[in-house]
């Protein structure tokens, strides 16, 4: 079975430069995940999909970040415009999405390494 | 949400067993315990859950206290492919799609 699949794997960009990163989850998972994970701690969801519709998207920095997943299945993320701070692992992640926590163990991709200088 | 406690680190030598511990005293009834580990450079993945009784699995055991606040994971023989940051993570059982709150977790370091 393919797992969570994430690109690019690397990125460096400069302050104020854009940037984006793609994911396609599992076959046939309706739950997609954005995380977050800064050097030296866990990671941080930014928003979450059910099919195509946002379950929480309350920690992501709606100013300069945004995710979109329009055909219930591939993903992206967006910064726009990046700063210092966004410097982290952007973890994609996905679940089936239904029939209770045993059948819903969260799968993650390698994640995506942005450096922002 | 409900917390879990874990140390930062700890230390093992290879082939002997580990017991990485979890405190969870707010708990709910309807809280699974998970068990996520983070391998240098890699995405984290499942280890283990469980809700009430311990559990096992190819890689790992779960042990929970008759209380469930707190459970400890069981490696029965660290290799040094095991050193990773291991996180306990609660999640409730009537939320399929609950998204995981990870903490700081332990990092798991195995000497030859």
């Amino acid at each position: 079975e393919a797992g969570v699949a994430q690109s690019p794997r690397y990125k460096i960009i400069e302050k104020r430069q854009s940037v984006a990163f793609w994911c396609n989850p599992i076959s046939g998972h309706a739950t997609l995940y954005w995380y977050q994970q800064i050097l030296g701690q866990g990671p941080k969801l930014l928003i979450q999909f059910q099919n195509n519709g946002v379950v929480d998207d309350s920690q992501l920095p709606k100013d300069r970040f945004s995710a979109e997943r329009l055909k219930g299945v591939d993903s992206t993320l967006k910064i726009q415009p990046a700063k210092l701070e966004d410097s982290a692992v952007y973890l994609c992640a996905s679940s089936l999405g239904r029939g209770g926590v045993s059948r819903n163990t969260i799968y993650f991709g390698e994640g995506s390494w942005l450096t922002v200088v | 949400d409900a917390k879990t406690t874990q140390p930062n680190s700890m230390e093992s030598n290879e082939e002997e067993p580990v017991h990485l511990p979890c405190n969870h005293s707010t708990i709910s009834g309807t809280d699974y315990i998970h068990w996520y580990r983070q391998l240098p450079s890699q995405g984290p993945e499942y280890v283990i859950h469980g809700l009430t009784s311990n559990v096992n699995n190819r890689m790992a055991s779960l042990a929970i206290a008759e209380d469930r606040k707190s459970s400890t994971l069981i490696l029965h023989r660290a290799t040094l492919r095991d050193a990773a940051v291991y996180y306990c993570i609660l999640r409730d059982v009537n939320n399929a799609g609950n998204m995981l709150t990870f903490g700081g977790g332990t990092r798991l370091m195995v000497k030859p």
